[in-house]
């Protein structure tokens, strides 16, 4: 069982380029989150889904987008690389259908770090 | 909305003191609470939750948070910090339809030997 997995670890970018980070979950968990964790702010919520083929803004979406074609699987791009994007991405998933799990208890990634130069 | 205030940016005890830290929170209903752990270069780990009954729960490491619904706090304790503590903790609070948590900013702990 291995939680919540994120690729790549690290990536560094040049203004403009494009991206696409990759979170999967292995708990058949249905919603999953995207944050941003910059110094001083703690996590603000990018976008989230609550079930396959759904997403939503969070409290920062611009400048991102989101896709999530399998239950398992939620991805985040980057059309258009900005410098203000450094910053390291956390992806988080809850609530199985399945268990006891409670829809607001949040099973956390280790995290991309993200650099745009 | 909710909100999460943690007053103190950074906090630094010696090893073996106890230790508090503080969290506000601004919700209307019963909220759900929550506090983790961030190791440096780590993800988030969950430390302990509230949602109802006992107001004093026990997490894991030894901490424990205590529920005070008419201070609207949720502050986060351990009676003998150990070198390993040193970390950042996030309190956040969930509540509602849409199960988003809202994080606060953190408050980095330093453990002197």
């Amino acid at each position: 069982n291995a939680g919540v997995t994120q690729t790549p670890k690290f990536r560094v970018l040049k203004t403009g380029q494009s991206m696409t980070l990759l979170c999967a979950q292995d708990m058949n968990h249905e919603y999953m989150y995207w944050y941003r964790q910059d110094p001083g702010m703690g996590l603000r919520l990018i976008h989230y889904s609550v079930g396959e083929g759904t997403t939503a803004k969070g409290e920062v979406p611009d400048g991102y987008n989101v896709s999530r074609l399998k239950k398992q699987n939620f991805l985040l791009g980057l059309e258009s690389a900005a410098p203000s994007q450094t910053s390291v991405y956390f992806c988080a998933s809850s609530y199985s259908t399945r268990g006891a799990g409670d829809p607001y208890e949040q099973y956390f990634g280790p995290g991309t770090r993200l650099t745009v130069t | 909305a909710q909100s999460v205030t943690q007053p103190d940016i950074h906090i630094t005890v010696s090893e073996g003191a106890s230790l508090e830290l503080r969290c506000n929170y601004s919700y209307g209903a019963t909220p759900y609470l929550f506090w983790y752990v961030q190791s440096p270069g780590q993800g988030l780990q969950l430390l302990l939750k509230y949602f109802s009954g006992d107001t004093l729960v026990q997490g894991i490491k030894g901490f424990e948070a205590e529920f005070k619904r008419s201070q609207s706090s949720f502050n986060l304790r351990k009676p003998s910090v150990h070198w390993s503590d040193a970390a950042e903790y996030f309190c956040a609070v969930g509540g509602g339809s849409n199960y988003k948590l809202t994080f606060g900013k953190g408050t980095l702990l330093t453990v002197n030997p």
